[in-house]
């Protein structure tokens, strides 16, 4: 079956403007969660949709946004870019239960001028 | 600040040798502990879950085992080729989020 996609795959913005990300999930998962990682961090947990539902949220400003479609897709919105905000962002889908595996896009990689 | 530490930072072996990795995490509200590895340029692959105390998992020369009550995974590489070198991170899960460790760096040459 399809793996799960993001797109785009670069993006390249100046300070101040917004941005949005996408992720389609694999088929048949409803929770699509969002991560970013900077050099030098791990991944750090942006927030988690279930069902259209935000689940769960990590500690990330209000910048930060997202929603999920009747589809199970995802988009990840900022606002208001930051230099801070360049990184990789990766999206997971998994059927939903802590012991189900996550399956990784292959990340949208965001630079902030 | 929930804190999952991974230890050592990098590893450089020999091909044939074997390896293990440890991760550190909270042993109270324990919901599972995700092993996954990652090649550069690629996308996160998860390699086990685990929930139960005590639970070990095996997937060719790959293992892995955990420890709840007091808060430790270990993840071994047995006889380690050319092609297990990446970066494996362990994420633990509480009730409400993932949280990942830096990840240990594996090198291995042939």
């Amino acid at each position: 079956k399809a793996g799960v996609t993001q797109t785009p795959r670069y993006l390249i913005k100046t300070r101040g403007q917004q941005v949005t990300l996408s992720c389609s999930p694999i088929s048949g998962h409803r929770s699509v969660s969002w991560y970013q990682q900077t050099p030098g961090q791990g991944l750090q947990f942006l927030f988690e949709y279930f069902s259209e539902t935000q689940r769960n949220k990590g500690n990330f400003p209000g910048r930060f946004s997202g929603r999920q479609f009747s589809n199970s897709r995802s988009e990840m919105n900022v606002s208001t870019l930051e230099l801070g905000d360049s990184a990789l962002y990766l999206c997971a889908s998994s059927l939903g239960a802590a012991q189900n595996e996550q399956f990784f896009g292959p990340g949208t990689r965001l630079t902030v001028l | 600040i929930l804190n999952v530490e991974q230890s050592p930072q990098s590893l450089h072996v020999q091909e044939g040798d074997s390896t293990n990795f440890t991760c550190s995490f909270p042993s109270s509200n324990f919901y599972a502990l995700h092993w996954y590895r990652w090649e550069t340029a690629k996308s996160p692959e998860a390699l086990f879950v685990m929930t139960l105390n005590g639970d070990e998992k095996k997937k060719g020369r790959i293992s892995a085992t955990l420890n709840t009550k007091e808060g430790y995974s270990y993840l071994y590489i047995k006889g380690s080729q050319p092609e297990d070198s990446a970066t494996y991170l362990c994420a633990f899960k509480d009730f409400n989020k993932f949280y990942f460790g830096s990840g240990t760096k594996l090198n291995v040459k042939p």
